[in-house]
This record gives structure tokens, sequence and C-alpha cells, in this order.
């Protein structure tokens, strides 16, 4: 078990790019969390799943995000047309049950230029 | 609404010294949780500890302790005999304790800890 694995690390974007993130959770956990963290903030949540079922949506995320857990195992993080105010840490947590702790990934780092 | 105010933005100490970093927060529910989590430089933040508001016992897990005051909304971390490894963000998270919230956090702004040898 290599813990929750995101892909990719860093991402450099031009303004108005699409981009997308992936998450892969640790093996037999069926909630799935998505966070954001600007410099020197703490993460603020996003959305959350159960299995494939997007339970919980932040109003953090804009009509420009949307996320997915098609088969209940991995998940994406679409963000179209890309600001600046985008840029930040993209963490990805996933826990075994609402009563077990979550577990973080390293984050993906995007830079919107 | 919810709301976790870590005061301590930077904290620096000498090696071995007691360090201890506040958290104060700020919910309507009654039932809910509270975590510390670790951000070392790597990014990847590291669980601690979780503790039910039900349960205000002090914990203690090696150089490490909470103190929970559920009268005054803390839950202070206190680090005994800091060392060089313990560098990092620390965040203060709460949660309620009801329905699926349980992992949807909302963390305090950070206190970032230097150890200096």
């Amino acid at each position: 078990d290599t813990g929750v694995s995101q892909n990719p690390r860093h991402k450099i974007t031009k303004r108005g790019q699409n981009v997308t993130f992936r998450c892969d959770p640790i093996s037999e956990h069926n909630r799935l969390y998505w966070y954001r963290q600007t410099l020197g903030q703490g993460p603020e949540f996003l959305t959350y799943f159960q299995n494939e079922a997007q339970l919980e949506k932040s109003r953090l995320l804009s009509d420009r995000f949307s996320a997915e857990r098609p088969k209940g195992s991995f998940s994406t993080l679409e963000i179209q047309r890309t600001e600046q105010g985008d840029s930040a840490m993209y963490l990805c947590a996933s826990s075994e049950s609402i009563l077990t702790e979550a577990f973080f990934g390293q984050g993906t780092r995007l830079t919107v230029v | 609404a919810q709301k976790v105010t870590q005061a301590q933005t930077e904290i620096s100490v000498v090696e071995k010294e007691d360090v201890t970093l506040d958290c104060v927060y700020e919910t309507r529910d009654t039932t809910y949780y509270l975590f510390w989590y670790k951000q070392p430089p790597s990014g990847e933040l590291v669980f601690l500890i979780r503790r039910n508001s039900f349960d205000e016992q002090n914990e203690i897990s090696g150089r490490y302790s909470w103190n929970f005051q559920k009268s005054t909304s803390s839950f202070n971390f206190t680090i005994t005999a800091s060392q060089v490894v313990d560098s990092a963000v620390y965040f203060c998270a709460l949660s309620e304790a009801i329905g699926n919230a349980g992992n949807m956090l909302t963390f305090g702004g950070g206190t970032r800890l230097m150890v200096k040898t």
C-alpha cells in the first residue's frame, strides 16, 4: 500500500487552458476528498465522494470545476478555463469510513501563468 | 459556521525546548471532531490525532500531548523536547460528527514551527 497518490505533482498552465488532476486513494477506502490550499493558508474543503457518488460540494467549487470518481476508485478534478486565482496546491485524501481519519496525498501544485 | 483560529503563525525554538501550539475553534454543533495534522516540506498532511467533543481527556503520545478544554473552545498541542524533525507547519482542524461530515474538515491557518540546533 503506497498511500494516496496524486498526479501530476506539478502543473504549469497558461490562463484559459483546461487542466485535469488525478487522485488514486488507498485501496479499500471508499471515501475520497478534494481540498485546495493556497500559499500560507490552511486547506479548504472542495468536494467529497462516497464510492462513485459525489455527496458534498463546497461553494468554492465554481462551475469551472468538476470532479468525478467513475468507478469508485480513482478520482479526477478538472478545471476549465483556468484563472490565475486557481493557482494553489490541490490535495486529495481518502478514508475507510466516516469514523476513521483521512490520509492525504502529496498534492498537485498548479501554477497558472 | 465553523471556524478554527491558530493565532501563532510562526514559532521558533531551540532543540530540546518544549513548545505549545494554540488552537481555538468556533462551532454551533454539539458533537464535533477536532484534529491536528503536520505538513512537512514535502507537502503531505500527516494525521496526528482526532478527538471527539465528548472526550475531554488529555492525550499523550510519546513527546506529543494534547489539551482539550471545551470551556474555552481550545485544543492545544504540546511538543516536549522538540527535535529538528519536528520542523513543519501544523494545522488544527474541526469537523461535524454527524452524517457524512466526519472528514469534511475546516482547517486553521496553520503554525509554522522551526526547531533550530
